[in-house]
């Protein structure tokens, strides 16, 4: 079944099943956010983004939702696939700072069981 | 391929060495970092540069030097001062970096795993 996690470090879930990778912010003035994967060893990889002024982005298989309300932002993985099986990290950037003042989040290791 | 070239992937260092790792980008991109990385824990940014010639210290910043001569690269010189310098290190690079309003993607290195003896 699908598997939510809040503030969780790990994430398990079955191939072909939905995943949902939650992230709390604390900054009401970020107007940026950004998902990355880290497979083991490798860099981060950019998956989807979003900007402040949206509640909801899809790409191929993801979708980034921000409620700004509760400063919350997720990460949803549809069909999960072994492939997907890495640390997922969210970032956000207030609004009066560059991209170069990237906040990220300790991450979210999310494994697919097959 | 245009891209981000991280070197040495691995660096063994004994205690009071400085060290440099090397950053390199062939996307004409003006903007490069280095962060720093715990197990368990996010990326922490060391320094910045949003061009050429200039850069500037990021939250973990002491025990670090950097230098941007050049756009292409962006090297990250871990001094003997860096009293836990063992940790992976990823140099990424963006678009721009002087606009406030700029948003978009950073590309990252492989990465570096230093390790001191």
């Amino acid at each position: 079944g699908e598997s939510v996690g809040l503030h969780l470090p790990t994430l398990s879930v079955q191939e072909g099943d939905n995943s949902i990778i939650n992230c709390a912010y604390s900054n009401s003035a970020s107007d940026y956010f950004i998902w990355y994967k880290q497979e083991s060893g490798k860099g981060p990889q950019f998956i989807i983004d979003i900007r402040s002024n949206m509640d909801k982005r899809q790409g191929q298989r993801v979708t980034v939702l921000l409620n700004k309300t509760v400063k919350h932002l997720s990460l949803q993985i549809a069909a999960t696939q072994p492939g997907d099986s890495a640390v997922y990290f969210c970032a956000e950037k207030d609004r009066g700072s560059t991209l170069g003042r990237l906040y990220f989040g300790r991450g979210t290791q999310l494994t697919v069981w097959p | 391929d245009g891209g981000i070239t991280q070197s040495p992937k691995y660096l063994f260092r004994k205690e009071g060495q400085n060290v440099t790792l090397s950053c390199e980008q062939n996307l004409n991109h003006d903007a490069m970092y280095w962060y720093r990385q715990d197990p368990g824990q996010g990326l922490r940014l060391i320094y910045y540069s949003q061009i050429v010639n200039d850069f500037q210290k990021g939250d973990i910043a002491e025990g670090y030097s950097v230098s941007r001569e050049k756009k292409e690269s962006f090297p990250l010189t871990v001094t003997s001062a860096q009293k836990n310098p063992t940790a992976f290190y990823l140099c990424a690079s963006s678009k721009g970096g002087l606009a406030v309003r700029m948003t978009g993607e950073l590309f990252f290195g492989e990465g570096s795993r230093l390790t001191v003896l």
